[in-house]
């Protein structure tokens, strides 16, 4: 079975630090394009960034509201994802997803995990 | 950016037919994603490739895609089908958008 996991979401104040993790299991991870999204309580769904394989460079792509505060890396030996989550604003405050991406003919997220919540708050 | 616009509800009785709009500049030129989310739920794939259904998904969904309209039509609708839905496209300015979601009531 495909399974995915988050875990480290909790509280922080404004400008603090946070990292998430997501355990992969049922299919094989190092070759797997993995992406997080967030959703802000009652909000929509919002892409946050991906990471691609090593296969493809591991590079990293990042949604706007994000870029340069948040860094996504994956450890293949461990079957897991991370998202470091720096200078935490109120707004980042939402339930934190991972998903592993299709990437064919269309794009999209098909395995998602039940996420991670994280509150930003003074 | 891309922008895609839903309405924020839809409410149907059992039975009954529900259509969910995606409005989104020339969308019928792109690839069209549907996602139903329950309460506390994570999403799950209802429509990929503008109108397949995943295994597991009733017959009872479907999509539709042209112009600037998308469309996710819910037939026989259960009370089991209520739910956000959102739709999605991938844009090359963007990388993935998402639609506002529409929550369908089941009267």
């Amino acid at each position: 079975e495909v399974r995915l996991v988050e875990s480290g979401g909790g509280l922080v104040k404004p400008g603090g630090s946070l990292r998430l993790s997501c355990a992969a299991s049922g299919f094989t991870f190092n070759n797997a394009w993995m992406s997080w999204v967030r959703q802000a309580p009652g909000k929509g769904l919002e892409w946050v960034g991906r990471i691609k394989i090593k296969a493809d460079g591991g590079a990293t792509d990042y949604a706007a509201p994000v870029k340069g505060r948040f860094t996504i890396s994956r450890d293949d030996s461990k079957n897991t994802l991370y998202l470091q989550l720096n200078s935490l604003k109120i707004e980042d405050t939402a339930v934190y997803y991972c998903a592993t991406e299709v990437r064919s003919l269309a794009y999209y997220m098909d395995v998602w995990g039940k996420g991670t919540t994280v509150t930003v708050s003074s | 950016s891309y922008v895609l616009t839903q309405p924020p509800s839809v409410s149907v009785a059992p039975g009954k037919t529900a259509r969910i709009a995606c409005e989104g500049n020339n969308i019928g030129s792109k690839i069209v994603v549907w996602y139903q989310q329950k309460p506390g739920q994570a999403p799950v794939v209802v429509i990929y490739y503008n109108s397949d259904r995943p295994s597991g998904i009733p017959e009872r969904f479907s999509g539709s895609n042209s112009g600037n309209t998308a469309t996710l039509t819910i037939s026989r609708v259960e009370a089991g089908d209520e739910a956000d839905y959102y739709c999605q496209v991938w844009d090359s300015g963007s990388d993935y958008v998402f639609g506002s979601g529409t929550k369908v009531t089941v009267l």
